[in-house]
């Protein structure tokens, strides 16, 4: 079966500093991989999305990026963070076929 | 821009009673709707989900329904129990594009 890890589950980063969350699948190959927002009392915002090795397109310009350095890997970063960095964030995957999309369990950063 | 909005923020019933979740988007060009059900500091789930070629679909004690010419679904739940309660997102996917509504969260009282 497939399984979806992020790591780290909480994360506390002084502004400025910079960013780096991992996702990574096991157990499909090729997927679509996506990263997105929930910032307090809001939907989930969709920030990149990946359908191959280094391929990714970016849904909102900011100062995030992503990468894809191996197939079951996607990598949120950033160089300085701002306050509005703040929220949980969340990676996900489909089989790329389907609509349906399999999210990780998230990871919640709070940027002071 | 708010391509799929969930006016509700929050929605309370009672034990053994329907839920009625509501979702309204503006893009014609959605092909495939999706519900998502989220634990607080947890992923969403996938729920349940209908094409644009059906107007409902049921699984369970969950039912989607789709009115095209509205451009609106609502997620019934029926009989509502207190495991249900999170907080809801509807989706509407075209391609790898997915946009999720603000969340509703529903309240099962026992």
């Amino acid at each position: 079966s497939q399984t979806i890890h992020q790591w780290p589950a909480t994360l506390v980063q002084p502004v400025g500093s910079p960013l780096s969350l991992e996702c990574t699948v096991e157990g499909t190959s090729n997927p679509n991989l996506y990263w997105y927002r929930q910032a307090a009392g809001r939907g989930l915002q969709l920030l990149f999305y990946s359908v191959g090795i280094g391929q990714i397109s970016s849904e909102v310009p900011q100062n995030l990026s992503a990468s894809r350095p191996q197939d079951r890997q996607f990598i949120l970063s950033s160089k300085k963070l701002l306050l509005s960095d703040s929220g949980f964030y969340l990676c996900a995957w489909s089989p790329g076929t389907v609509y349906e999309q399999y999210f990780g369990p998230g990871t919640r950063l709070t940027v002071t | 821009d708010q391509q799929v909005k969930q006016n509700s923020p929050s929605l309370s019933v009672q034990e053994g009673r329907i839920s009625i979740l509501n979702c309204d988007y503006t893009n014609s060009m959605f092909d495939y709707f999706l519900w998502y059900k989220k634990y607080p500091a947890e992923g969403p789930t996938f729920l349940i989900s209908i094409s644009s070629i059906k107007d409902k679909n049921e699984d369970g004690r969950f039912t989607v329904f789709l009115n095209k010419s509205a451009k609106h679904l609502s997620l019934h739940i029926v009989p509502s129990q207190p495991g249900d309660s999170a907080v809801y997102f509807c989706a509407a996917s075209l391609n790898n594009d997915m946009r999720f509504g603000a969340g509703t969260r529903l309240t099962v009282k026992p």
